[in-house]
């Protein structure tokens, strides 16, 4: 079976703090993406991944930076946090196949308070 | 752009009650249709999905089907349970990307 881990399930971080949230895979998949998830809106994309060093804004990349230095590995980056960033966040992970249409795996989701 | 549509939730039932989930997708091309479900405090699973126009995903009793004439890819279930108690959402991913577009999600209550 495939497993995302996030590193943390709960966090609580101050305004201004800088804050890594991190994510790893074990089963080599090429993509990797960040969402957060807020009710009533869903999942929205804020990066995403296809490569070792390679990223692509999402939908809403303000006030986020990412980080793949290996493969397995995935880090969200709050530069400087704000109050308006608590959310679930969650990570994802895919294999580089559009063709078989392989899903897309999740982890459990870290849920972040900025206080 | 590509969007999805689902309907507001919570939707609540009486076990063993017919369920179904309306959602509809705006897309150019021909787009992956799928559901995904998230139980209480855990991450998405794959509940199920379809490539084409008239395939019918299905798993765990949970079935549904892409109606291109229509653009929609309504969740049904014949006989829900408890256990099926949470949040379920409806996702695209167009042509030639690999990136999902999630709809809002909805909330399922089953009581015994």
């Amino acid at each position: 079976d495939v497993k995302v881990t996030q590193s943390s399930r709960y966090l609580v971080k101050r305004t201004g703090e800088k804050v890594f949230l991190e994510c790893v895979q074990d089963m080599d998949h090429e993509n990797m993406f960040w969402y957060r998830q807020d009710p009533g809106l869903g999942l929205r994309l804020i990066y995403f991944s296809y490569d070792v060093k390679m990223k692509e804004k999402g939908d809403i990349p303000e006030g986020y930076s990412v980080s793949r230095e290996k493969k397995e590995r995935f880090s969200l980056i709050l530069e400087s946090a704000s109050t308006n960033q608590t959310s679930m966040y969650l990570c994802a992970s895919s294999e580089l196949d559009r063709l078989s249409n392989q899903p897309q795996h999740f982890g459990d989701g870290t849920r972040l308070s900025i206080l | 752009g590509n969007s999805v549509t689902q309907m507001e939730g919570p939707v609540t039932l009486s076990e063993e009650a017919f369920l179904t989930i309306n959602c509809t997708y705006t897309a150019t091309g021909y787009p992956s249709l799928f559901w995904y479900v998230q139980y209480p405090g855990e991450g998405l699973q794959l509940l199920l999905k379809a490539t084409k126009a008239d395939d019918k995903g299905s798993n765990k009793g949970f079935e549904a089907t892409y109606r291109k004439e229509t653009t929609s890819f309504h969740l049904e279930k014949g006989s829900v349970q408890v256990s099926d108690s949470a949040v379920y959402f409806c996702a695209l991913r167009g042509y030639n990307t690999d990136k999902l577009i999630f709809g809002t999600g909805t909330r399922l209550q089953v009581f015994p």
